[in-house]
């Protein structure tokens, strides 16, 4: 059975600030891909990032970076020196290889205060 | 390259009725998923739609039902709404094999 937890409800912080958004994965396929989207207001999820199982190294994509550590199932991302813009509901999810479909976490609200 | 295109916007039905939500994939898609969102709440999939069949469902009664187009494009239907129907409905298109999905802005439903 495949699972994501993002256990951070809701998060504030001033702009400027860096922000990390915890997930935590569980699946028994050794292939799997994780994603990260991002929900702004007008609904449409706004891809971020896609890796494969094999591939562990970290990611830096401008003010983004993402963790990933097969040992504990964590797939965080962290936003360096945060903009009101960055506000949205920012989701993690999984697809297990061979499945069609992503299965989501719950989301974490971050709310950028200017 | 356009995007993924949904309608319409927001709709509002009432309990026992039919709806139908349409979904115009990314070019160069040929895979069309669905998911529904509750309010507060992670995308759920519905059904995905390849080559005009269903490929794979989630846990969703056959009321819910869906087409997809020689063109791509698709439609979800759902048959006796209920109040828990209300959701943001989203549509993705994919390329068969490969993991990109992309998004619409989704049509929001409210049952009442």
């Amino acid at each position: 059975a495949q699972k994501v937890t993002q256990a951070q409800t809701e998060i504030s912080v001033v702009e400027k600030e860096d922000v990390t958004l915890d997930c935590v994965y569980e699946t028994r396929d050794t292939t799997y891909y994780l994603f990260w989207y991002k929900q702004p207001p007008s609904g449409e999820l706004v891809f971020l990032i896609r890796r494969n199982s094999f591939d562990e190294q970290n990611e830096i994509s401008g003010r983004y970076s993402w963790n990933f550590q097969k040992s504990t199932s964590s797939f965080n991302f962290t936003i360096t020196a945060s903009q009101v813009v960055d506000s949205a509901v920012y989701f993690c999810a999984l697809s297990e290889a061979g499945a069609n479909n992503l299965f989501f976490g719950t989301g974490t609200r971050l709310t950028v205060i200017p | 390259e356009t995007g993924v295109t949904q309608s319409p916007t927001h709709l509002i039905k009432t309990r026992g009725q039919q709806v139908t939500l349409r979904c115009s994939s990314q070019s160069g898609h040929n895979t069309v998923s669905w998911y529904q969102q509750a309010l507060g709440q992670g995308p759920q999939f519905i059904f995905q739609y390849y080559r005009e069949e269903e490929n794979g469902r989630g846990n969703f009664p056959p009321r819910f039902s869906g087409l997809q187009f020689p063109n791509y494009s698709s439609e979800l239907n759902v048959n006796a709404l209920e109040l828990d129907d209300s959701a943001l409905y989203l549509c993705a298109s994919s390329l068969r094999g490969r993991y990109g999905y992309t998004f619409g802005s989704g049509t929001r439903l409210t049952v009442v």
